[in-house]
């Protein structure tokens, strides 16, 4: 089955310090990756994506993530964490054959940016 | 600032009764989603359309949901009859499709449902 797996509910870290969320993969074929931002009361908003190429990727307001093709992974990264990056993170996947367009989420992270 | 636009921002209604939920997509997208978040199952995708035509709907309960798109800047999503279960926060988005290549996802702000 195709499906994607963050396994942390809650991130926390202070202000200034490096963030990582988690992202793990299971799709048939070469997958699509993305990630997405949610704030409270808000709609989706996407951040990045990997299609193909370099595997590092970068995305809006400071973000990266790296593509692991061995390890099935796609982390999402930020140098400096800032307070306003508090929300819910959302990895998806599009699964590389038969291109239907659709996405397969996460059950998403919380990231918690403490002053 | 294009952006996907849906309405009723937020809806009460009682069990039983009609609910109906619109979005209009990104002007030039022919890709429409609706998806459904709920703190249990999260973002589950409930059905998408390419050029108007359904792909899937496989995520629908099919004996009261209902997804239409009578055009290209209108999608609709009905449940009737409406269920305290149905309580969530749907989500319209749409994407570009060309060449067999879909582009990235871009939301709505969601309608919040609440059936009492």
């Amino acid at each position: 089955a195709q499906s994607v797996a963050q396994p942390e509910d809650q991130v926390n870290v202070a202000e200034g310090n490096p963030l990582t969320v988690k992202c793990t993969y299971s799709v048939s074929g070469n997958p699509y990756l993305f990630w997405y931002v949610q704030y409270p009361n808000r709609g989706l908003q996407f951040l990045l994506k990997y299609i193909t190429g370099d595997n590092l990727v970068k995305g809006s307001y400071g973000f990266e993530a790296e593509f692991n093709k061995s390890q099935t992974s796609f982390h999402l990264k930020k140098p400096s964490a800032l307070v306003s990056d508090s929300a819910l993170y959302f990895c998806a996947v599009r699964p590389g054959s038969g291109n239907t367009g659709k996405l397969i989420f996460g059950q998403g992270t919380t990231l918690q940016v403490k002053p | 600032d294009a952006r996907v636009t849906q309405t009723p921002r937020h809806k009460v209604t009682e069990m039983g009764q009609e609910v109906t939920m619109r979005c209009q997509p990104i002007l030039g997208h022919n890709t429409v989603f609706w998806y459904r978040q709920t703190m249990m199952q999260g973002l589950e995708l409930l059905a998408y359309f390419r050029n108007r035509a359904p792909l899937d709907d496989s995520g629908m309960p099919k004996d009261r949901f209902s997804a239409e798109m009578p055009d290209a800047t209108l999608a609709t999503l009905k449940i009737q009859p409406s269920e305290p279960r149905d309580s969530a926060v749907y989500f319209c988005a749409s994407s570009r499709t060309s060449g067999g290549v879909t582009g990235e996802l871009f939301f709505g702000e969601g309608s919040r449902l609440t059936v009492l």
